[in-house]
């Protein structure tokens, strides 16, 4: 079985500043992918970044970066000089091996404040 | 640089009602999938079709019936709405199998109201 939680319901942060949203997951299996979607108000989920569990280096993506810590469990995205734009639901994500469902976490909303 | 495209964006049904959500997408992908997503519980997935000709089951298939019906479309089915299938619907398409570091493309989604 495969859980992703995101404890945070809701986030500020000041435009131009750097804001980390958490994801603890678990799982048994030792292969497994990590993502992180964005959500702003219109609805479309957009795809952000990604992690495989044997990646040695954290992904980046332009200001978004992911934050590895394997032994914890943890993928916590980080977005660095937020934007109003940043503004939106944020949704971590995992698919286990060769599992085919991806399971996502309940999200977290970033309000990004001028 | 249509992606994916679901109809219709809005729907209100009745109990007992029947409707199917349409599913098409213009990538050339092989998996397809229908999430349904409720306030507080993220998204859940009710059925995928790993390749043409194929379905298979998710989290919470009950109420659903699904047809792949060519490589592009991907439809989903209430055969009788019921109150707890309210909800908004996300069709989405991965070029490779529905495994590893294959990156799902989301449709806008199609809001459904069942009185």
């Amino acid at each position: 079985a495969q859980k992703i939680t995101q404890t945070q319901p809701g986030m500020f942060v000041q435009e131009k500043e750097a804001v980390t949203l958490d994801c603890t997951y678990d799982t048994s299996d030792q292969s497994y992918g990590l993502f992180w979607y964005k959500q702003p108000s219109s609805g479309e989920m957009i795809f952000l970044i990604y992690q495989g569990s044997y990646d040695e280096q954290n992904a980046t993506e332009g200001r978004y970066s992911l934050n590895f810590q394997k032994a914890r469990k943890s993928a916590n995205l980080v977005i660095s000089a937020s934007q109003l734009g940043d503004s939106a639901m944020y949704f971590c994500a995992m698919r286990n091996g060769s599992a085919r469902q991806l399971t996502f976490g309940s999200g977290t909303q970033l309000t990004v404040l001028p | 640089n249509a992606g994916v495209t679901q109809t219709p964006k809005f729907q209100v049904l009745k109990t007992g009602q029947s409707m199917t959500l349409q599913c098409a997408q213009d990538m050339n992908h092989n998996s397809m999938y229908w999430y349904r997503q409720d306030p507080g519980m993220g998204l859940r997935l009710i059925y995928y079709s790993a390749s043409e000709g194929t379905t298979d089951k998710g989290e919470v298939p009950n109420g659903y019936n699904v047809s792949r019906l060519n490589k592009r479309e991907f439809s989903l089915r209430l055969e009788s709405a019921a109150p707890s299938q309210t909800s908004v619907y996300f069709c989405a398409s991965s070029d490779g199998p529905p495994s590893g570091a294959n990156v799902l493309t989301f449709g806008a989604g199609s809001r459904l109201t069942v009185l």
